[in-house]
């Protein structure tokens, strides 16, 4: 199966800081990847939609100046957390689908953030 | 609006076999996804139906009926390790996936 690698795997910083999260098709190209973010106990919340060569489309309710995402090829993806705040904290987890198999969606083993 | 709904949890027996309701309502329809999700890990994609019928694949099946709305998550010769979350999820006409909340599935020996 196609496989979606996330970068880094867990990460804790202070508040006021920027955490940069990375999500790369391995063996795929992928125009369209998605951003999402799971509170404990929650179903998975679409933050963004990450378009190659293109400005992100953010969810209604989500800040963009706060979750800069770029697309800059058609295998990387990245999410930065700008000024993070400890409500920031939560699982965060990115998705891709391969250009020919638009179908299926595989996801990165997902990143989670801690803000002290 | 858009909606899933699934059981919020089910407890099973080692060995047996459980089904995982899935009600829909969408703003068009291309497709509905299965995951499973261990704590603290990312969805793993366990299926995918658009076509009416039952698809299997090998302990797990996934039926669609698309003019009820409806789909289930059969999951048979339970083992402990199918102990996890199970994500339904329903692909609108913009091709983005509207997500369930997840149904806990617990294994008892």
């Amino acid at each position: 199966g196609a496989v979606v690698s996330q970068h880094p795997s867990r990460v804790i910083c202070k508040s006021g800081t920027s955490v940069k999260i990375e999500c790369r098709s391995l063996d795929f190209q992928a125009t369209t990847m998605f951003w999402y973010r799971q509170f404990p106990k929650q179903s998975l919340m679409l933050m963004a939609t990450s378009n190659e060569g293109s400005k992100a489309t953010y969810e209604q309710g989500v800040e963009k100046d706060k979750f800069l995402i770029n697309h800059a090829s058609l295998t990387l993806s990245t999410l930065t957390v700008t000024s993070a705040h400890p409500e920031d904290s939560s699982f965060y987890i990115c998705s891709a689908s391969p250009l020919d198999r638009n179908t299926e969606a595989f996801f990165g083993q997902g990143t989670r953030l801690t803000v002290v | 609006g858009q909606n899933i709904d699934q059981p919020t949890e089910m407890t099973a027996t080692e060995g047996a076999i459980v089904q995982i309701n899935c009600t829909y309502q969408t703003s068009g329809f291309n497709g509905l996804f299965w995951y499973q999700q261990h704590a603290g890990e990312a969805p793993t994609f366990l299926s995918y139906n658009v076509l009416d019928g039952l698809e299997e694949k090998g302990r797990f099946s996934s039926f669609l009926s698309r003019s009820k709305g409806y789909s289930y998550l059969l999951l048979k010769e339970l083992q402990m390790k199918d102990s996890a979350s199970y994500l339904c999820a329903a692909m609108d006409s913009n091709y983005q996936l509207i997500w369930g909340a997840g149904t806990k599935l617990i294994i008892k020996p």
